[in-house]
C-alpha cells in the first residue's frame, strides 16, 4: 500500500540553525500538507501546496517557514533560524484530487531544538 | 482555538466491548469529518470519513455516526480488540471542492481495550 515517508525520524539542532525536513507524498497524490504538533498539545496545522504554491498557510507559518517541491517527488519544509518552541513532530501528508478531502500522514520529523 | 472538541481524553473498554468515542465541533462550516488512530512516535493513520451529506458510515467494525443538528460525531468500534488501544483523533474540514483543505484536529482520545 503506498504511503508517504518523511526523513530524517528525529533531527536535532542548535537553536538559530537551519533545518530541511524532508517528505516523499503518495506519488499520484496532488496536494501537500505539514502539520506539526507539540509535545501534550494538538496537530496544528502549517501549510497547504497544491500546483506549486501555497495554496493555504496557518499564522504559525512565518517568515521562518519555507516549503518547496524541488522535484516531482519530493516536498520540503525548511526552517531558516529555528527557535526552542519549533520542537515539535512535523507530519507530512497528501491528498489525492479535488473532492477528496482524505489526506494521509508520513510517520513524522522528530525536531528538537537545543 | 476550540473549533474541535474531544472532551474525553481517556477511554477504558473491555476487549469484545463496544468502544464509543466523542467529538463536538463549533464552526458550522465544516462539511467533512475524520476519524485517525496514532501510536506513540507515529503519523496519525486515517480510519474513516463521513460527508456532512450523509449521517453514518460503516467500514467493518469502526462506524461513524454525525448529528449536524447538534453539532457531535461519534465512532462506533464494535467489538473492540487490544490492536485498537491508541489515540483517536477527530479531525473537521471545510473549504470550496477544489481546494486543499486544512484539518482542524481535536484534542484526542486514548482507547484503551482490556482483554
Amino acid at each position: 500500500e503506498p504511503e508517504v515517508t518523511q526523513t530524517p525520524s528525529h533531527q536535532v539542532t542548535q537553536m538559530g540553525q537551519e533545518v530541511i525536513l524532508r517528505c516523499v507524498p503518495i506519488s499520484n497524490h496532488l496536494y501537500f500538507y505539514w502539520y506539526r504538533q507539540i509535545l501534550g498539545q494538538k496537530v496544528e496545522f502549517l501549510v497547504s501546496f497544491y500546483n506549486n504554491e501555497i495554496s493555504e498557510k496557518s499564522e504559525i507559518f512565518d517568515d521562518q517557514f519555507s516549503v518547496e517541491r524541488p522535484d516531482g517527488s519530493n516536498f520540503t519544509l525548511k526552517i531558516r533560524s529555528t527557535k526552542l518552541e519549533d520542537s515539535a513532530m512535523y507530519f507530512c501528508a497528501s491528498s489525492e484530487q479535488a473532492g477528496v478531502y482524505t489526506q494521509y500522514f508520513g510517520p513524522g520529523t522528530r525536531l528538537t531544538v537545543l | 482555538d476550540q473549533q474541535v472538541k474531544q472532551n474525553s481524553p481517556s477511554l477504558s473498554v473491555q476487549e469484545g466491548r463496544i468502544s464509543i468515542l466523542n467529538c463536538d465541533y463549533t464552526n458550522s462550516m465544516f462539511d467533512y469529518f475524520l476519524w485517525y488512530k496514532k501510536y506513540p512516535a507515529e503519523g496519525p493513520t486515517f480510519l474513516i470519513s463521513i460527508s456532512s451529506i450523509k449521517d453514518k458510515n460503516e467500514d467493518g467494525r469502526f462506524t461513524v455516526f454525525l448529528n449536524k443538528s447538534a453539532k457531535h460525531l461519534s465512532l462506533h468500534i464494535v467489538p473492540s480488540q487490544p490492536g485498537d488501544s491508541a489515540v483517536y483523533f477527530c479531525a473537521a474540514s471545510a473549504g470550496s471542492s477544489g481546494s486543499a483543505r486544512q484539518l482542524t484536529f481535536g484534542s484526542g482520545t486514548q482507547l484503551t481495550v482490556l482483554p
